[in-house]
């Protein structure tokens, strides 16, 4: 079966920083695309980050630029998003998801992790 | 940056057609990709290319795209649809993923 799990949410101070990660199973990971996709609570989908399959590319959403970095392990199948500085607007389900490329659809999604940043 | 717009809601009764439009500067030079989310739920793919269907999502679902817009169409809705649909682009411009700001569909 084709899966993506993500973990590592939870509540995080601002300031904080968090790493979040996403389990690929069921595919070839490393023939894909991988995103991160945010949704605030009651808001829409903001898409936050890309990265090609050798993670030679990576783009990022200007708000998280400079503070999030992406990055994915293809031996392990996995794809992580590390979170610095992170502000009370960075509160959302954090999704990844995949594409086969860049400007792909994006055809399967984790379930979420939920990250909240308050004192 | 690039901006796609979509109507805050849609109503439509059961058996009838909705569309849902996704208007943003020249869309009709990109591909166009629907997304459905139900509450609690991950977003689905439903249209992706503009008009192409994922396996498993019924012929009910279309899409078009031409000019400023890109319309996906629900035809003979169910009580089932009832969802956030999303519109999404690539903007070459910046290399970035942009959504729509997503519209809700009520069946009526």
């Amino acid at each position: 079966e084709v899966q993506l799990v993500e973990s590592g949410g939870g509540l995080v101070q601002p300031g904080g920083s968090l790493r979040l990660s996403c389990a690929a199973s069921g595919f070839t990971f490393s023939s894909y695309w991988m995103s991160w996709v945010r949704q605030a609570p009651g808001k829409g989908l903001e898409w936050v980050a890309n990265i090609k399959q050798d993670g030679s590319e990576k783009y990022y959403v200007a708000s998280v630029k400079g503070r999030f970095t992406i990055s994915r392990d293809n031996a392990k199948n996995s794809l992580y998003l590390q979170m610095n500085s992170l502000r009370a607007e960075d509160t959302a389900v954090y999704y990844c998801a995949r594409s086969v490329y860049y400007y792909s659809g994006m055809d399967v999604w984790g379930q979420g992790t939920t990250v909240t940043v308050s004192s | 940056s690039y901006v796609l717009i979509q109507p805050p809601s849609v109503s439509v009764a059961p058996g009838q057609t909705a569309r849902i439009t996704c208007g943003g500067n020249n869309i009709g030079s990109k591909s166009v990709h629907w997304y459905q989310q139900k509450p609690g739920q991950a977003p689905v793919l439903v249209v992706y290319d503009d008009s192409d269907r994922p396996s498993g999502i019924p012929e009910r679902f279309s899409g078009s795209n031409s000019g400023n817009t890109a319309t996906l169409t629900i035809t003979r809705v169910e009580a089932g649809d009832e969802a956030d649909y999303y519109c999404q682009v690539w903007d070459s411009s910046s290399d970035h993923v942009v959504f729509g700001g997503g519209t809700k569909l009520t069946v009526l």
